[in-house]
Protein backbone atom coordinates (compact mmCIF):
# COMPACT_ATOMS: atom_id res chain seq x y z
CA UNK A 1 0.00 0.00 0.00
CA UNK A 2 0.72 3.64 -0.20
CA UNK A 3 2.85 5.39 2.51
CA UNK A 4 4.96 8.29 3.53
CA UNK A 5 8.04 8.46 5.69
CA UNK A 6 9.02 12.21 6.79
CA UNK A 7 11.88 13.33 9.06
CA UNK A 8 11.00 13.05 12.69
CA UNK A 9 10.89 16.14 14.60
CA UNK A 10 10.65 18.63 16.33
CA UNK A 11 13.11 20.72 14.67
CA UNK A 12 14.09 23.61 16.56
CA UNK A 13 15.76 26.56 14.53
CA UNK A 14 16.60 30.40 14.84
CA UNK A 15 15.34 32.69 12.68
CA UNK A 16 17.17 33.26 8.73
CA UNK A 17 18.02 29.82 8.93
CA UNK A 18 17.50 27.25 6.25
CA UNK A 19 14.87 24.38 6.75
CA UNK A 20 14.86 20.59 5.34
CA UNK A 21 12.73 18.52 6.49
CA UNK A 22 12.76 15.22 4.16
CA UNK A 23 10.04 13.30 3.12
CA UNK A 24 10.08 9.98 0.82
CA UNK A 25 7.47 7.81 -0.48
CA UNK A 26 5.66 4.42 -1.43
CA UNK A 27 3.00 4.55 -4.00
CA UNK A 28 0.90 3.04 -6.47
CA UNK A 29 1.29 4.70 -10.11
CA UNK A 30 2.21 8.45 -10.27
CA UNK A 31 1.19 9.79 -6.87
CA UNK A 32 0.73 13.64 -6.96
CA UNK A 33 2.47 15.18 -3.62
CA UNK A 34 1.97 17.33 -0.91
CA UNK A 35 3.05 19.75 1.89
CA UNK A 36 0.50 20.64 4.03
CA UNK A 37 1.25 22.73 7.61
CA UNK A 38 -0.63 23.16 10.72
CA UNK A 39 -0.59 26.49 12.67
CA UNK A 40 -1.36 26.09 16.24
CA UNK A 41 -4.93 25.63 16.96
CA UNK A 42 -6.04 25.44 13.05
CA UNK A 43 -6.61 23.15 10.83
CA UNK A 44 -4.54 21.69 7.99
CA UNK A 45 -3.80 24.32 4.60
CA UNK A 46 -2.38 23.34 1.77
CA UNK A 47 1.34 24.78 1.44
CA UNK A 48 2.48 23.26 -2.05
CA UNK A 49 1.79 20.01 -4.45
CA UNK A 50 3.90 18.73 -7.13
CA UNK A 51 1.70 16.21 -9.52
CA UNK A 52 4.36 14.97 -11.76
CA UNK A 53 8.13 14.07 -11.90
CA UNK A 54 10.34 17.00 -11.45
CA UNK A 55 8.18 19.38 -10.47
CA UNK A 56 8.55 22.28 -8.30
CA UNK A 57 5.99 23.46 -6.36
CA UNK A 58 6.64 26.36 -4.11
CA UNK A 59 4.74 28.96 -1.91
CA UNK A 60 5.68 31.74 0.22
CA UNK A 61 9.46 30.75 0.06
CA UNK A 62 9.13 27.44 0.33
CA UNK A 63 9.93 24.67 -2.58
CA UNK A 64 9.90 21.23 -2.83
CA UNK A 65 10.92 19.05 -6.21
CA UNK A 66 8.80 15.66 -7.30
CA UNK A 67 11.68 13.35 -7.44
CA UNK A 68 10.47 9.67 -9.37
CA UNK A 69 14.09 8.11 -9.06
CA UNK A 70 14.31 9.00 -5.37
CA UNK A 71 10.72 8.58 -4.66
CA UNK A 72 11.50 11.66 -2.19
CA UNK A 73 9.97 14.96 -1.80
CA UNK A 74 11.63 17.16 0.60
CA UNK A 75 10.55 20.80 1.59
CA UNK A 76 13.14 23.60 1.98
CA UNK A 77 13.15 26.88 2.53
CA UNK A 78 16.04 29.85 2.67
CA UNK A 79 15.31 31.78 5.46
CA UNK A 80 12.57 30.56 8.23
CA UNK A 81 10.27 33.03 10.70
CA UNK A 82 8.97 32.86 13.83
CA UNK A 83 5.66 33.07 11.73
CA UNK A 84 7.13 29.28 10.22
CA UNK A 85 6.06 27.78 13.55
CA UNK A 86 3.72 24.86 12.91
CA UNK A 87 3.65 21.00 12.17
CA UNK A 88 4.14 20.27 8.25
CA UNK A 89 3.01 17.65 6.61
CA UNK A 90 4.00 15.06 3.27
CA UNK A 91 1.38 13.62 1.99
CA UNK A 92 0.53 12.05 -1.48
CA UNK A 93 -2.59 11.05 -3.32
CA UNK A 94 -2.51 8.12 -5.87
CA UNK A 95 -5.09 5.93 -7.77
CA UNK A 96 -3.98 3.07 -5.91
CA UNK A 97 -5.03 5.27 -2.83
CA UNK A 98 -8.79 4.94 -3.34
CA UNK A 99 -8.57 8.93 -3.82
CA UNK A 100 -7.54 9.44 -0.46
CA UNK A 101 -4.52 11.56 1.25
CA UNK A 102 -2.12 9.11 2.69
CA UNK A 103 0.04 11.51 5.46
CA UNK A 104 3.15 11.05 7.04
CA UNK A 105 3.70 11.15 10.76
CA UNK A 106 4.27 15.19 10.58
CA UNK A 107 7.51 17.18 11.44
CA UNK A 108 7.44 19.97 14.39
CA UNK A 109 9.00 23.03 13.17
CA UNK A 110 9.56 26.00 16.14
CA UNK A 111 11.59 29.21 14.80
CA UNK A 112 13.17 30.63 17.72
CA UNK A 113 13.88 34.98 17.23
CA UNK B 1 -15.88 32.99 3.31
CA UNK B 2 -15.41 30.04 5.21
CA UNK B 3 -15.14 26.87 2.50
CA UNK B 4 -14.93 23.92 4.99
CA UNK B 5 -16.16 24.59 8.06
CA UNK B 6 -16.92 22.13 11.33
CA UNK B 7 -19.29 22.15 14.62
CA UNK B 8 -18.63 22.13 17.10
CA UNK B 9 -14.89 23.18 17.47
CA UNK B 10 -14.37 21.91 21.04
CA UNK B 11 -16.19 18.52 21.95
CA UNK B 12 -15.91 17.33 25.93
CA UNK B 13 -18.08 14.34 27.03
CA UNK B 14 -18.72 11.44 29.13
CA UNK B 15 -17.74 7.92 28.47
CA UNK B 16 -20.92 6.40 26.88
CA UNK B 17 -22.33 9.49 25.43
CA UNK B 18 -23.57 9.54 21.80
CA UNK B 19 -22.56 12.53 19.88
CA UNK B 20 -22.45 14.41 16.54
CA UNK B 21 -20.21 16.79 14.59
CA UNK B 22 -21.28 18.84 11.76
CA UNK B 23 -19.28 19.59 8.29
CA UNK B 24 -20.72 22.10 5.40
CA UNK B 25 -18.56 22.96 2.65
CA UNK B 26 -19.88 25.98 0.44
CA UNK B 27 -16.99 24.95 -2.28
CA UNK B 28 -19.15 23.16 -4.80
CA UNK B 29 -16.99 20.04 -4.39
CA UNK B 30 -18.58 16.69 -4.78
CA UNK B 31 -16.52 14.09 -2.26
CA UNK B 32 -16.10 14.88 1.32
CA UNK B 33 -13.98 12.76 3.67
CA UNK B 34 -13.72 12.72 8.01
CA UNK B 35 -10.22 12.42 8.88
CA UNK B 36 -8.77 11.45 12.37
CA UNK B 37 -5.90 12.94 13.83
CA UNK B 38 -4.46 11.46 16.83
CA UNK B 39 -2.33 12.90 19.85
CA UNK B 40 0.91 12.51 18.37
CA UNK B 41 -0.63 14.38 14.96
CA UNK B 42 -0.80 11.59 12.98
CA UNK B 43 -3.79 12.02 10.72
CA UNK B 44 -5.67 8.95 9.12
CA UNK B 45 -8.69 8.88 6.87
CA UNK B 46 -12.03 7.50 8.18
CA UNK B 47 -14.50 8.12 5.52
CA UNK B 48 -15.20 9.25 2.15
CA UNK B 49 -18.39 10.60 0.58
CA UNK B 50 -18.78 11.44 -3.64
CA UNK B 51 -22.08 12.92 -4.09
CA UNK B 52 -23.78 11.30 -0.85
CA UNK B 53 -22.28 7.70 -1.96
CA UNK B 54 -19.84 5.81 0.58
CA UNK B 55 -16.72 5.57 -1.28
CA UNK B 56 -13.99 4.96 1.16
CA UNK B 57 -14.68 3.17 4.67
CA UNK B 58 -11.66 2.54 6.29
CA UNK B 59 -11.44 -0.03 9.52
CA UNK B 60 -13.62 2.23 11.96
CA UNK B 61 -15.44 0.66 14.57
CA UNK B 62 -19.18 0.40 13.86
CA UNK B 63 -19.81 3.11 16.34
CA UNK B 64 -18.68 5.36 14.12
CA UNK B 65 -21.30 6.26 11.17
CA UNK B 66 -20.96 8.85 8.14
CA UNK B 67 -24.22 10.53 7.01
CA UNK B 68 -24.24 12.61 4.05
CA UNK B 69 -27.46 14.57 3.40
CA UNK B 70 -26.26 16.40 0.65
CA UNK B 71 -23.27 16.68 -1.12
CA UNK B 72 -22.37 20.20 0.83
CA UNK B 73 -22.45 18.31 4.29
CA UNK B 74 -20.65 15.03 5.67
CA UNK B 75 -21.78 15.09 9.23
CA UNK B 76 -20.13 12.32 11.52
CA UNK B 77 -22.22 10.70 14.85
CA UNK B 78 -19.86 8.71 17.25
CA UNK B 79 -22.18 6.10 19.38
CA UNK B 80 -21.27 5.20 23.35
CA UNK B 81 -18.16 7.40 23.33
CA UNK B 82 -14.66 5.90 24.45
CA UNK B 83 -12.07 7.73 25.92
CA UNK B 84 -9.77 6.04 22.96
CA UNK B 85 -12.08 8.47 20.85
CA UNK B 86 -10.58 11.52 21.61
CA UNK B 87 -8.70 13.33 18.74
CA UNK B 88 -9.01 16.13 16.44
CA UNK B 89 -11.69 15.13 13.72
CA UNK B 90 -10.61 17.05 10.06
CA UNK B 91 -13.28 17.35 7.46
CA UNK B 92 -11.93 17.64 4.25
CA UNK B 93 -13.70 18.34 0.72
CA UNK B 94 -11.77 17.80 -3.11
CA UNK B 95 -13.63 18.92 -6.31
CA UNK B 96 -13.85 15.02 -7.35
CA UNK B 97 -12.28 12.01 -7.17
CA UNK B 98 -9.29 12.44 -9.39
CA UNK B 99 -5.38 11.96 -7.97
CA UNK B 100 -4.48 15.80 -9.01
CA UNK B 101 -7.62 17.03 -6.94
CA UNK B 102 -6.45 19.20 -4.15
CA UNK B 103 -8.29 18.71 -0.67
CA UNK B 104 -9.77 21.42 1.34
CA UNK B 105 -9.59 20.87 5.14
CA UNK B 106 -11.85 22.44 7.69
CA UNK B 107 -10.28 24.00 11.32
CA UNK B 108 -11.27 20.58 12.93
CA UNK B 109 -12.89 19.41 15.65
CA UNK B 110 -11.18 18.52 19.31
CA UNK B 111 -13.18 15.69 20.88
CA UNK B 112 -12.32 15.16 24.51
CA UNK B 113 -14.03 12.00 26.41
CA UNK B 114 -13.56 12.12 30.07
Amino acid sequence: GDSVTQMEGPVTLSEEAFLTINCTYTATGYPSLFWYVQYPGEGLQLLLKATKADDKGSNKGFEATYRKETTSFHLEKGSVQVSDSAVYFCALRSSGSARQLTFGSGTQLTVLP
Amino acid sequence: DTAVSQTPKYLVTQMGNDKSIKCEQNLGHDTMYWYKQDSKKFLKIMFSYNNKELIINETVPNRFSPKSPDKAHLNLHINSLELGDSAVYFCASTLGTGVLDTQYFGPGTRLTVL
